[in-house]
């Protein structure tokens, strides 16, 4: 079946520490997003590509990077920048523009010790 | 800029009952209207889509209307089960963004 894949289920990052969470998608998908979710705060977009090699920061982006050298895979680093990483990440996908509906993954719970 | 309200932010019911869940929207220019269902601690579940062309979508015991011009979804959900219970989502597609409510937590009991 297609879909999206997070990895892991579960992080736990140090102070200081960049880590790396993994999306791939095998929906032959050309856009991808990372958003991040906090408990009352709704969704918020980090970094969206619409094409291989190309990306954009979305409304929160600082403090994050992304690279897009494969249409399935679009990893999400948090960097030690990112001043309040403990959140829920999840990763979407859809066809250009959106016009056929975005399909999420079961995301990531980062949480920092 | 997109913003999408989502009310009420909470509703419990007993089981059995007609629900509907409003969802409005400030910039008529959307590409579609998408609804979700997340469980606790899970991903999103997409339940319905809405084309900006499309008036309604039908899935079940779900229907979902889009009425561009007054900025205003609905989810409509017939014959409520305890398995309803989760937090619902829209989310107004527009150039390259999905822009989500807050969402509204729905709570059957049986």
């Amino acid at each position: 079946d297609g879909g999206i894949t997070q990895s892991p289920k579960y992080l736990f990052r140090k102070e200081g520490q960049n880590v790396t969470l993994s999306c791939e998608q095998n929906l032959n998908h050309d856009a991808m997003y990372w958003y991040r979710q906090d408990p009352g705060q709704g969704l918020r977009l980090i970094y969206y590509s619409q094409i291989v090699n190309d990306f954009q920061k979305g409304d929160i982006a600082e403090g994050y990077s992304v690279s897009r050298e494969k249409k399935e895979s679009f990893p999400l680093t948090v960097t030690s920048a990112q001043k309040n990483p403990t959140a829920f990440y999840l990763c979407a996908s859809s066809t250009t523009q959106g016009g056929g509906g975005y399909t999420f993954g079961s995301g990531t719970r980062l949480t920092v010790v | 800029k997109q913003e999408v309200t989502q009310i009420p932010a909470a509703l419990s019911v007993p089981e059995g009952e007609n629900l509907v869940l409003n969802c409005s929207f400030t910039d008529s220019a959307i590409y579609n209207l998408q609804w979700f269902r997340q469980d606790p601690g899970k991903g999103l579940t997409s339940l319905l889509l809405i084309q900006s062309s499309q008036r309604e979508q039908t899935s079940g015991r779900l229907n979902a209307s889009l009425d561009k011009s007054s900025g205003r979804s609905t989810l409509y959900i017939a014959a409520s089960q305890p398995g309803d219970s989760a937090t619902y989502l829209c989310a107004a597609t527009g150039f390259q963004k999905l822009v989500f409510g807050t969402g509204t937590r729905l709570l059957v009991s049986p």
